[in-house]
């Protein structure tokens, strides 16, 4: 079965900071992996997909992230965060199983930007 | 292209009731799922429906139903609620296509509370 680690429940960059958010998978095919952002009240926003191909994808707002097969990883960047960044950040892997498919997501990394 | 809208946003109930869940995928999107976000268990896939039938369910009770209609909105039931159904149910469509797993993209949710 597949399974997402995202192994920082919080973290806090000062406004304007780099951003790094871990995220690790388990899945023994090739596996579909995606990030979405929720701000508070709100559903999942896709941020970026990763299905095939080259490994550094961009997403919308600025974000990047990088498949990393050997390690299993597929970490999120952001170069300079906004302060209207903050919000929760899930990692997801996606599986086809019975002709459809299903996602596993982490248990999100809380961000918070200080100004 | 409207996004995936969800009805009632807000819902109260007591133990014992019975509630009924409302999604309408984006316009062409044959493929709805459901997904329960609690503080305790995070995110968890419920079921997946494509044309009018359920192809994949998650590890929920009997009492977690769900139905695709014709032109692809979807319904969910719970039944004789409990106080730790409480959640906010999130639906995701998404296109279908053959290979690889398909993009979801998700509605604003519906936050059941359950007293």
């Amino acid at each position: 079965a597949q399974s997402v680690t995202q192994p920082d429940i919080h973290i806090t960059v000062s406004e304007g900071a780099s951003l790094e958010l871990r995220c690790n998978y388990s899945y023994g095919a090739t596996p579909y992996l995606f990030w979405y952002v929720q701000s508070p009240g709100q559903g999942l926003q896709l941020l970026l997909k990763y299905f095939s191909g080259d490994t550094l994808v961009q997403g919308i707002k600025g974000f990047e992230a990088e498949f990393k097969r050997s390690q299993s990883s597929f970490n999120l960047r952001k170069p300079s965060v906004h302060w209207s960044d903050a919000a929760e950040y899930f990692c997801a892997v996606g599986a086809r199983m019975g002709g459809g498919n299903k996602l596993t997501f982490g248990t999100g990394t809380q961000l918070k930007v200080e100004l | 292209k409207a996004g995936v809208t969800q009805t009632p946003r807000y819902l109260i109930k007591t133990r014992g009731q019975q509630v009924t869940l409302s999604c309408s995928p984006i316009s062409g999107h044959r493929s709805v799922s459901w997904y329960q976000q609690t503080p305790g268990q995070g995110l968890q896939f419920l079921f997946e429906y494509f044309s009018e039938t359920q192809r994949n369910k998650g590890n929920f009770p009997g009492r977690f139903s769900g139905r695709q209609f014709s032109n692809s909105r979807s319904e969910m039931n719970v039944s004789t609620l409990e106080l730790g159904d409480s959640a906010l149910y999130l639906c995701a469509s998404s296109l279908v296509t053959s290979g690889g797993a398909d993009t979801q993209y998700f509605g604003p949710g519906t936050r059941l509370t359950v007293l």
